[in-house]
């Protein structure tokens, strides 16, 4: 356990539905972040917080959400989403932003 | 663009063998360096950190720096089918988020 937790940790969604994904840092840290991975490529940095102030914003699109209510609690809102929006959705937090991060386990999200 | 590189493999090795992984990086201001351990289906998971230059040891991992040729390789000694996974290069840099390589792949035949 890395202190990082996420819910749901699988989740199944069609295309007009809206759900949330929620991240939870037990480490008293300052920064958290989104990721995508889709199969079998590599980490895509979606958001990131400091101080819950979002930082970063890489070109994601709005049917992404995120809301940062505290520096210990991390949401990814998600509405109307594409098949191609399926993948392991990976949160992590960081002392500061340019420190070691901790992943949590990640939510796999299939989208029909 | 700042860049952290990686092949992506796979690197095949056998049982016991030494595994060599690289990493090139582009930002010369880069202080902190990290190796992550990602699993098939499973997130990153931290396994060496390194900030200064030289050689660093835990157990069968060995992260090795070169700021002036600005590369970090990790060495696995005796490595062991358990090993196989995908193994991420992140490279700081000062006031934002790390960057994180692609990552290499490691398979280890027993």
């Amino acid at each position: 356990e890395t202190g990082v937790t996420q819910t749901p940790r699988h989740l199944v969604m069609g295309m007009t539905n809206k759900k949330s994904l929620k991240c939870e840092q037990h480490l008293g840290h300052n920064a958290m972040y989104w990721y995508k991975q889709s199969a079998k490529k590599p980490l895509e940095l979606m958001f990131v917080y400091n101080f819950k102030e979002q930082t970063e914003n890489n070109s994601v699109p709005s049917r992404f959400s995120p809301e940062c209510p505290n520096s210990s609690h991390l949401f990814l809102h998600l509405h109307t989403l594409q098949p191609e929006d399926s993948a392991l959705y990976l949160c992590a937090s960081s002392q500061e932003l340019d420190r070691e991060q901790y992943f949590g386990p990640g939510t796999r999200l299939t989208v029909t | 663009q700042k860049e952290v590189e990686q092949n992506s493999g796979p690197l095949s090795v056998p049982e016991g063998a030494i595994a060599s992984l690289n990493c090139t990086y582009s930002d010369r201001g880069s202080q902190s360096f990290f190796w992550y351990r990602q699993y098939s289906g499973k997130s990153p998971e931290l396994i060496m950190s390194i900030y200064s230059n030289g050689d660093k040891e835990d157990g069968r991992f060995t992260a090795q720096l070169n700021k002036a040729s600005q590369y970090v390789s990790l060495l696995i000694r005796d490595s062991q089918p358990s090993d196989s996974a995908t193994y991420l290069c992140a490279v700081n840099q000062a006031g934002t988020a790390l960057i994180f390589g692609k990552g290499t792949t490691l398979s280890v035949s027993s």
